[in-house]
């Protein structure tokens, strides 16, 4: 069974920019989480997606966005990038409410 | 604003001995829980997760949750040097998302 997979693994952007990060769930999973990690905030909770809805929403600007579609792939966006976006992002699979999340390899985003 | 907490270390200990990783979390509403292990540049990787007041063990793992306490912790016992990682205790959301704690680094001195 194919786990979950992150695209693109690395990524170098220029502040201002915008990016666009994929996740491919393992399959039947309907539950998509995106998470940011830095050194110094630990993993932050972005939003969650079930179903093509979002559920769930983290503290962060409007500049970060996400849709899931109906195969369940997820993207996540973020526009006007800041040197602060520079992160660890990662993308957790679950089959459900409550249940056990896997996580992507993940991207990591470098803002320049 | 829920809150995981976990003393972020280092913890060492020498080979083969028992490691033990605490966590605390601040909503009572929380009813699952979660230990990943993450070693230096790679992502979060499940290792256990538990639902139900005591014990659960899967192989040299036990971990353990006392709800009154609002505490979780994690044993491994007969560690070893591939044991060192961070570990990070996550609680559940209403699950929609879990709440990370900051994580603990162990460290296993051969």
């Amino acid at each position: 069974k194919a786990g979950v997979t992150q695209t693109p693994r690395y990524l170098i952007k220029t502040r201002g920019q915008q990016v666009t990060l994929s996740c491919s769930p393992i399959s039947g999973h309907r539950s998509v989480s995106w998470y940011q990690q830095t050194p110094g905030q630990g993993l932050q909770f972005l939003f969650e997606y079930f179903s093509e809805t979002q559920r769930n929403k983290g503290n962060f600007p409007g500049r970060f966005s996400g849709r899931q579609f109906s195969n369940s792939r997820s993207e996540m966006n973020v526009s006007t990038l800041e040197l602060g976006d520079s992160a660890l992002y990662l993308c957790a699979s679950s089959p459900g409410t409550g249940a056990e999340a896997f996580f992507g390899q993940g991207t990591r985003l470098t803002v320049v | 604003q829920k809150e995981v907490e976990q003393n972020s270390g280092p913890l060492s200990v020498p080979e083969g001995a028992i490691a033990s990783l605490n966590c605390t979390y601040s909503d009572r509403g929380s009813q699952s829980f979660f230990w990943y292990r993450q070693y230096s540049g790679k992502s979060p990787e499940l290792i256990m997760f538990i639902y139900s007041n005591g014990d659960k063990e899967d192989g040299r793992f036990t971990a353990q949750l006392n709800k009154a306490s609002q505490y979780v912790s994690l044993l491994i016992r007969d560690s070893q040097p591939s044991d060192s990682a961070t570990y990070l205790c996550a609680a559940d959301n209403y699950g929609q998302n879990f709440v990370f704690g900051p994580g603990t680094r162990l460290s296993v001195l051969p």
